[in-house]
């Protein structure tokens, strides 16, 4: 049922910034907000970013969130270290009536 | 503080039942829609089902329809997930998924339990 797609990975060397795309359609991304979740495994999923392009309080504001049309980006600045983790984008489909997952983006730091 | 404990998980035989539980805690729970989400292992995060704040509503995924049910009890502030003719592809950690916003273009999971892994095998 995911039709938000992800790159697979990502990679850069600590302070540098990486940017993930999120692609979908005009039933989600297109007429719902967009927001990303970061997961490392073993733990609970983080909530990162939510309508387009809100922090919550405590997220770093390394990390930013847009949207244009049927696609979303979350970008990383300054990257280091403990942001190494798996970042999913999700929105919600009125067409399919369910929240979709994009199919995840591995991130390294080289 | 807001907390969701799931409960229930284990290993199970191809074709049988098994029930998670949620226990929720720290917040108003009988305002918020709750969601189940799951992982396979080695795959992406996949919505599993929504009930609304009150009931009222529910949704599911494709891949569960017809064999999973949620539901919740706000007097016991938990919610639930019958899952019904398991089979291998639902093996996976369950998450219970707190939802502020729920029916509205603005909706987002702010608050994710610790999982709770479901192994269907013979």
């Amino acid at each position: 049922q995911s039709v938000l797609t992800q790159p697979p990975s990502a990679s850069g060397t600590p302070g540098q910034k990486v940017t993930i795309s999120c692609s979908g359609s005009s039933s989600n991304i297109g007429i719902n907000t967009v927001n990303w979740y970061q997961h490392l495994p073993g733990t609970a999923p983080k909530l990162l970013i939510y309508s387009d392009n809100q922090r919550p309080s405590g997220v770093p504001d390394r990390f930013s969130g847009s949207k244009s049309g049927t696609s979303a980006s979350l970008a990383i600045s300054g990257l280091q270290s403990d942001d190494e983790a798996d970042y999913y984008c999700a929105a919600w489909d009125g067409s399919l009536i369910a929240w979709l997952f994009g199919g995840g983006t591995k991130v390294t730091v080289l | 503080q807001v907390q969701l404990v799931e409960s229930g998980g284990g290993v199970v035989q191809p074709e049988r039942s098994l029930r998670l539980s949620c226990a929720a805690s720290g917040f108003t729970f009988s305002n918020y829609g709750m969601h189940w989400v799951r992982q396979a292992p080695g795959k992406g995060l996949e919505w599993v089902a929504v009930i609304w704040h009150d009931g009222g509503r529910k949704h599911y995924a494709d891949s569960v329809e017809g064999r999973f049910t949620i539901s919740r009890d706000n007097s016991e502030n938990t919610v639930y997930l019958q899952m019904n003719s398991l089979r291998a592809e639902d093996t996976a950690e369950y998450y219970c998924v707190r939802e502020v916003g729920t029916g509205t273009t603005g909706g987002h999971f702010d608050y994710w339990g610790q999982g709770t892994l479901v192994t269907v095998s013979s």
